[in-house]
């Protein structure tokens, strides 16, 4: 159990263009999903935390009016990238969480997508 | 500012070896930590957690060891097998939940 998806794997697009990105928790409710970004060679870096229903609670440094996170259910969770430019190409990785073993909520990662901007 | 550092890029071992990852963190209101393995183009995968009041945990070939008092820790893995070449990258969390991340060290096993 615990499967998380992510759609599309891949997409190149052109720059101005906006790209959403889905993120689904295929076999369990999550309270919360998280979005991370990862540069090549270098560690996830938390983008944001959504909860179904709420809005998005951004990490200091991401702008939330170009990062769009709608959180629409507790098994789906979309990222809207917003008039995407080159440096927004990254590798983006959603997870879901539920609470697990002595209360530490368990985070499952989708198998990410990896966004390239022309 | 980066509050877990994996100071080693990449570590190669002999199948069969011993594989020593370490892991060092700053924020000392961090309580849960984990270690994921990742490979290309993937998400991570979760392989061992522990808890702060813990200073070992053990599942199978992977042992995790905590030094709270030198805001460390370390993931070994014997022996090591091919299947385990791939990107590890130990996690840190506090009371909201939230994981950072250190770099990551890549693992290759030698056959």
């Amino acid at each position: 159990g615990a499967v998380v998806s992510q759609h599309p794997s891949w997409v190149i697009c052109k720059s101005g263009t906006s790209v959403k990105i889905e993120c689904r928790s295929l076999d369990f409710q999550a309270t919360t999903m998280f979005w991370y970004r990862q540069f090549p060679k270098q560690s996830l870096m938390l983008m944001a935390t959504s909860n179904e229903g709420s809005k998005a609670t951004y990490e200091q440094g991401v702008e939330k009016d170009k990062f769009l996170i709608n959180h629409a259910s507790l098994t789906l969770s979309t990222l809207t990238v917003t008039s995407a430019h080159p440096e927004d190409s990254s590798f983006y990785i959603c997870s879901a969480s539920r609470p697990g073993l002595a209360g530490f909520n368990e985070q499952f990662f989708g198998p990410g997508t990896r966004l390239t901007v022309l | 500012d980066q509050q877990v550092k994996q100071n080693s890029p990449s570590l190669s071992v002999q199948e069969g070896r011993i594989s020593i990852l370490n892991c060092d963190y700053t924020n000392s209101m961090f309580d849960y930590f984990l270690w994921y393995k990742k490979y290309p183009a993937e998400g991570p995968t979760f392989l061992i957690s522990i808890s702060s009041i813990k200073d070992k945990n053990e599942d199978g070939r992977f042992t995790v060891f905590l030094n709270k008092s030198a805001k460390h820790l370390s993931l070994h893995i014997v022996p090591s097998q091919p299947g385990d070449s791939a990107v590890y990258f130990c996690a840190a969390s506090g009371n909201d939940y939230k994981l950072s991340f250190g770099a990551g060290t890549t693992v290759t096993v030698r056959a």
